[in-house]
């Protein structure tokens, strides 16, 4: 079975600068995950969707970041524009239903310079 | 609100030595406790849960509500433990609280 893909693995922009970053899940995973890994913390929720709903956004700063899953399969999740503090590993994560077990992907590591 | 509580950044033993990874949690409900871990180069993935109450790897961890802990034991580590381990706790299942990880560094 494939796992979450996320791409890209890698990205160095400026601040003040736009990135996004892609996240297809598990086939059939109806709830999506996107989680801030800054280094050495753990993983912090930033938005949670449903299919194409979204469940939970609240530690998700709305007035730089914003994510969508238009067809409740792949996500988008862009930072406009970035700071200084954004850099971190964005990970994606699937599970086929709440309370299922959650799969991570293997992140999206962005340097903010 | 949830607080998930890894008190050491780094645990070194020696192969066949116990290992015990602590976690302590603030929580005023009952939730639910899980341990991931992430071998190097790996993406993270999770090791276990305790409403399975089974053993993976040889690992065990052990709810105590009244401690508000969650350690994680194995009796005689080896050399293939060796990786970063998150405790993490989530209040339905779903949403899930980190903790900030802890290096477990097993010696030959």
């Amino acid at each position: 079975e494939a796992g979450v893909a996320q791409s890209p693995r890698y990205k160095i922009i400026e601040k003040r600068q736009s990135v996004a970053f892609w996240c297809n899940p598990i086939s059939g995973h109806a709830t999506l995950y996107w989680y801030q890994q800054i280094l050495g913390q753990g993983p912090k929720l930033l938005i949670q969707f449903q299919n194409n709903g979204v469940v939970d956004d609240s530690q998700l700063p709305k007035d730089r970041f914003s994510a969508e899953r238009l067809k409740g399969v792949d996500s988008t999740l862009k930072i406009q524009p970035a700071k200084l503090e954004d850099s971190a590993v964005y990970l994606c994560a699937s599970s086929l239903v709440p309370r299922n077990t959650i799969y991570f992907g293997e992140g999206s590591w962005l340097t903010v310079v | 609100a949830q607080r998930v509580t890894q008190p050491e950044k780094l645990l070194s033993v020696f192969k066949g030595a116990p290992v015990e990874l602590k976690c302590n949690y603030s929580y005023s409900g009952s939730p639910e406790l899980f341990w991931y871990v992430q071998y190097s180069r790996q993406r993270l993935q999770l090791l276990l849960r305790h409403i399975s109450r089974e053993s993976i790897k040889g690992f065990t961890a052990d709810l105590n509500k009244g401690e508000t802990s969650f350690h994680l034991k194995k009796p005689f580590a080896q050399e293939e433990d060796s990786a970063m381990y998150y405790c993490a706790l989530s209040e339905d299942g779903n949403k899930l609280v980190f903790g900030a990880g802890t290096i477990l560094r097993v010696k030959s």
